[in-house]
């Protein structure tokens, strides 16, 4: 059963609007992070937080995470038509031999 | 990411067939993951492998069987393929040691079993 859970399902943006995407997930864990994955293509790995931290930037992408709410949201300011994709929020447990789970995805269009 | 690697890109085969797909990696990493992806239902991983003698079960490995050839192979075979093996299945790899669980994608096979 997978561990994260994206909010919205779809979301559909203007291009220079922001996306924020959500993730709520239910065990502690030692990381969580986000793919992006274009339409029919491997994911790609975008941004890993640690579970001792709240924010981390990496340039258009702003995460935070809030343990207390087992949560997480994703941030793509100034988003291009380029921007469009899948995006998924990993979980990596805590515990020997622990391995990502992986949510369903959001759906993300940007408008040009 | 063409440091992993996936073959064959698009099959195409019948039910009762059986079928096996390679991954090939030039990352050096120890571990090696199956997952298949359908259309609202994300990614599920079907089996693992944390180094070249250790296999595991995923979260739906029936009716699947894998082979950890040497560090960089790792093959994922169907049995008997039925059409509801009908998706796209992605290899991946990683390193934990750098101390985080951080995975790299092939580009995927997608499979359809008529």
């Amino acid at each position: 059963s997978q561990q994260g859970e994206e909010d919205p399902q779809a979301l559909s943006i203007q291009e220079g609007e922001n996306a924020t995407m959500n993730c709520s997930y239910k065990t502690s864990i030692n990381n969580l992070q986000w793919y992006r994955q274009n339409s029919g293509r491997g994911l790609v790995h975008l941004i890993l937080i640690r579970s001792n931290e709240r924010e981390k930037h990496s340039g258009r992408l702003r995460v935070t995470l809030d343990t207390s709410k087992k949560s997480s949201s994703l941030l793509i300011t100034a988003s291009r038509a380029a921007d469009t994709a899948s995006y998924f929020c990993a979980t990596d447990s805590t515990g020997a031999n622990s391995k990502l789970t992986f949510g369903k995805g959001i759906t993300l269009s940007v408008r040009p | 990411d063409a440091d992993v690697t996936q073959t064959p890109r698009n099959r195409i085969t019948k039910t009762g067939k059986r079928i096996m797909l390679e991954c090939s990696q030039t990352k050096g990493h120890d571990r090696m993951y199956w997952y298949r992806q359908d259309p609202g239902l994300g990614l599920r991983l079907i089996y693992y492998s944390f180094d070249v003698k250790d296999i595991n079960k995923g979260e739906i490995s029936d009716g699947y069987s894998v082979s950890r050839q040497a560090q960089a192979k790792f093959s994922l075979s169907l049995e008997s393929a039925i059409p509801n093996q009908t998706a796209l299945y992605f290899c991946a790899t990683s390193d934990l040691g750098t101390g985080q669980e951080t995975q790299y994608f092939g580009p995927g096979t997608r499979l359809l079993v008529l």
